[in-house]
């Protein structure tokens, strides 16, 4: 089993919908919870990061954490053609032996049409 | 503020040639971390440093060795080049503990002939 897993795509919405883009981590301690958006031949860059369960909003876009199911999703309402990306879900662990280690998913090709 | 710096941003190497990637943070950030990107396969975790002063393997270590040299600069050596290490090389730091925000280097392009 991969340590980090996403929905594996490529998802297609159209203008004005809501992208849903989700992902599922092995490690039960793992402490902290990142989304990142990439464009071709770009670095990653930060959408937001979550903690705690339950939802945590930041414009038009939701991070949700469930870790009893060990599970984090990002929702992108009003969907544009400028999310057009992969999306990156990262999961970093919170002690032992593998302290500060920070595992990325696959990554989920998201294209919005107009 | 220059964040996250990686250099060289492309390199062409021959099969057995070594090198160094060099990267450095001016954000005074305790973990850094060195990623290969091909495609389809996400970011996949080379050697990660927690602290200064310590390194760890991630996923893909084989063919790469790190060094920690300060608390500013994490480099990665390819020993013997070989053209399965053609990809792109990721640099990122963090202050680290819960919620730190994550930050990256440009990539840097590497092709093996």
């Amino acid at each position: 089993q991969k340590e980090v897993e996403q929905n594996s795509g490529p998802l297609s919405v159209p203008e004005g919908a809501i992208a849903s883009l989700n992902c599922t981590y092995s490690d039960r301690g793992s402490q902290s919870f990142f989304w990142y958006r990439q464009y071709s031949g770009k670095s990653p860059e930060l959408i937001m990061f979550i903690y705690s369960n339950g939802d945590k909003e930041d414009g038009r876009f939701t991070a949700q954490l469930n870790k009893a199911s060990q599970y984090v999703s990002l929702l992108i309402r009003d969907s544009q053609p400028s999310d057009s990306a992969t999306y990156l879900c990262a999961v970093m662990a919170a002690g032992g032996t593998s302290y500060g280690k920070l595992t990325f998913g696959q990554g989920t090709i998201l294209t919005v049409h107009p | 503020n220059a964040g996250v710096t990686q250099t060289p941003k492309f390199q062409v190497l021959k099969t057995g040639q070594s090198m160094t990637l060099q990267c450095a943070q001016d954000m005074n950030h305790n973990s850094m971390y060195w990623y290969r990107q091909d495609p389809g396969m996400g970011l996949r975790l080379i050697y990660y440093s927690a602290s200064e002063g310590t390194t760890d393997k991630g996923e893909v270590p084989n063919g790469y060795n790190v060094s920690r040299l300060n608390k500013r600069e994490f480099s990665l050596r390819l020993e013997s080049a070989a053209p399965s290490q053609t990809s792109v090389y990721f640099c990122a730091s963090t202050e680290g503990g819960r919620g730190g925000a994550i930050y990256f280097g440009e990539g840097s392009w590497l092709t093996v002939v």
